[in-house]
């Protein structure tokens, strides 16, 4: 069972700094099936990535991400007002078919 | 564009049956992998399980003993039953489309609480 650790819990920063999240996963993945989340309060999560490094749709290019094996990174260049919000990364094993995600991170207004 | 709504009783008993069901609008349900996942009071999300478009099924591990998600193409319609309930069972229930790994399409889920 793929276990995957998100880092930090909580990330304190205010508008404008840039934010890097990390997901770390118990074993190595492909990154084929690794994805990236939003959600706001009271809101379903919103996909902002999928297959590592793919943004979804309407997804601002201030969002970027990036990695392989055990270490992936979610990061926003500039934030925004609109971008605190916690952050999910998740990954999908075809072999046997289940999926997991890791526990969020908070981006908060520091 | 796709649109999932989550529906049922927002509030079970415990040792009962929790039945949700979620309605599609904008894709054939039958050319799609769905799945749910659930949220619980201020924590993470939870996968539950998968439907395929062939109709195959995958469940949480944690959870296959209890969970059944089964489809209704002519209405358009996922299902999610869960049983016996319990007070850990108490979360926002999501269903969403599959696709690439990820869930691209989400509902706005639903609260389900367990209390006698």
């Amino acid at each position: 069972e793929i276990v995957l650790t998100q880092s930090p819990g909580t990330l304190s920063l205010s508008p404008g700094e840039r934010a890097t999240l990390s997901c770390r996963a118990s074993q190595g993945l492909t990154g084929k099936y690794f994805s990236w989340y939003q959600q706001k309060p009271g809101q379903a999560p919103r996909l902002l990535f999928y297959s590592t490094s793919n943004r979804a749709t309407g997804i601002p290019d201030r969002f970027s991400a990036t990695g392989s094996g055990t270490d992936f990174t979610l990061s926003i260049s500039t934030l925004e007002p609109e971008d605190f919000a916690v952050y999910y990364c998740q990954h999908y094993d075809p072999s046997p078919p289940t999926s997991t995600f890791g526990q969020g991170t908070k981006v908060e207004i520091k | 564009q796709v649109q999932l709504q989550e529906s049922g009783p927002g509030l079970v008993k415990p040792s009962e049956t929790l039945s949700l069901t979620c309605t599609v609008s904008g894709l054939p349900i039958s050319n799609y992998y769905w799945g749910w996942v659930r949220q619980a009071p201020g924590k993470g999300l939870e996968w539950i399980g998968y439907i395929y478009d062939s109709g195959d099924v995958n469940y949480n591990p944690s959870l296959k003993s209890r969970v059944t998600i089964l489809r209704d193409m002519s209405k358009s319609q996922l299902s999610l039953r869960l049983s016996p309930v319990t007070d850990a069972d108490t979360a926002v229930y999501y269903c969403a489309r599959a696709g690439n790994g990820g869930f691209p399409n989400w509902g706005q889920g639903t609260l389900v609480s367990v209390s006698s």
